[in-house]
């Protein structure tokens, strides 16, 4: 199957700092890619969309100036989480699909911890 | 808005049949998918079903799906230890967004 890369695997950062979490598609060009969030023992929440070179739709209650997400090319999204907070840490995931395929294929996740 | 539940944990002991309960509410899903998530991991789908069908099969996985009810269910047969993980449910409409709404996750634990 399709391949989807995360980087950083995990992150530790200072409260105020913001973080970049990159979502790689290895092996095929992802028009779509969706940012996840997961808590401790609960389900994944999802968080943005975004197609390749337009703006992301975030979900209600997703703060856009928070958690910014750029989806440049078609093998790469990143999502910035600006001025992060010891509430932010969680497992961000991404998932990607290319164009006109229904199946998400997940990245591996990020663990953040804001201390 | 839609919602997507599952019991949180089930225990079996290697060798027996695991059967894992979903129900959703959203009339309008159109596929049903079933991840399994390892320790530390993201998701890798294990399999789907079409709203039209009632069984899928495939290998050691039976998913049955009763619309009427919105249930789903995914048994695995003769369970190992590697099946040990936390399986979602999710539900996924007909439109072009792919937008995924997710159940809590179900916690499988295998006993040798």
């Amino acid at each position: 199957g399709a391949v989807v890369s995360q980087h950083p695997s995990w992150v530790i950062c200072k409260s105020g700092t913001s973080v970049k979490i990159e979502c790689r598609s290895l092996d095929f060009q992802a028009t779509t890619m969706f940012w996840y969030r997961q808590f401790p023992k609960q389900s994944l929440m999802l968080m943005a969309t975004s197609n390749e070179g337009s703006k992301a739709t975030y979900e209600q209650g997703v703060e856009k100036d928070k958690f910014l997400i750029n989806h440049a090319s078609l093998t790469l999204s990143t999502l910035t989480v600006t001025s992060a907070h010891p509430e932010d840490s969680s497992f961000y995931i991404c998932s990607a699909r290319g164009d006109g395929v229904r199946e998400q294929f997940f990245g591996p996740g990020t663990r953040l911890t804001v201390l | 808005g839609e919602d997507v539940e599952q019991s949180l944990f089930l225990s079996v002991r290697e060798g027996d049949s695991s059967v894992i309960n979903c129900t959703y509410t959203d009339s309008s899903s159109t596929y049903l998918y079933w991840y399994k998530q390892e320790p530390g991991a993201g998701l890798q789908l294990l399999t789907y079903i079409f709203s039209n069908m009632d069984m899928k099969q495939d290998q050691r996985l039976t998913v049955l799906l009763n619309k009427k009810d919105k249930h789903l269910s995914l048994r695995i047969a003769d369970t190992q230890t590697g099946d040990s993980a936390i399986y979602f449910c999710a539900s996924g409409s007909s439109g072009n967004t792919g937008k995924l709404i997710f159940g809590q996750g179900t916690t499988l634990q295998v006993k040798p």
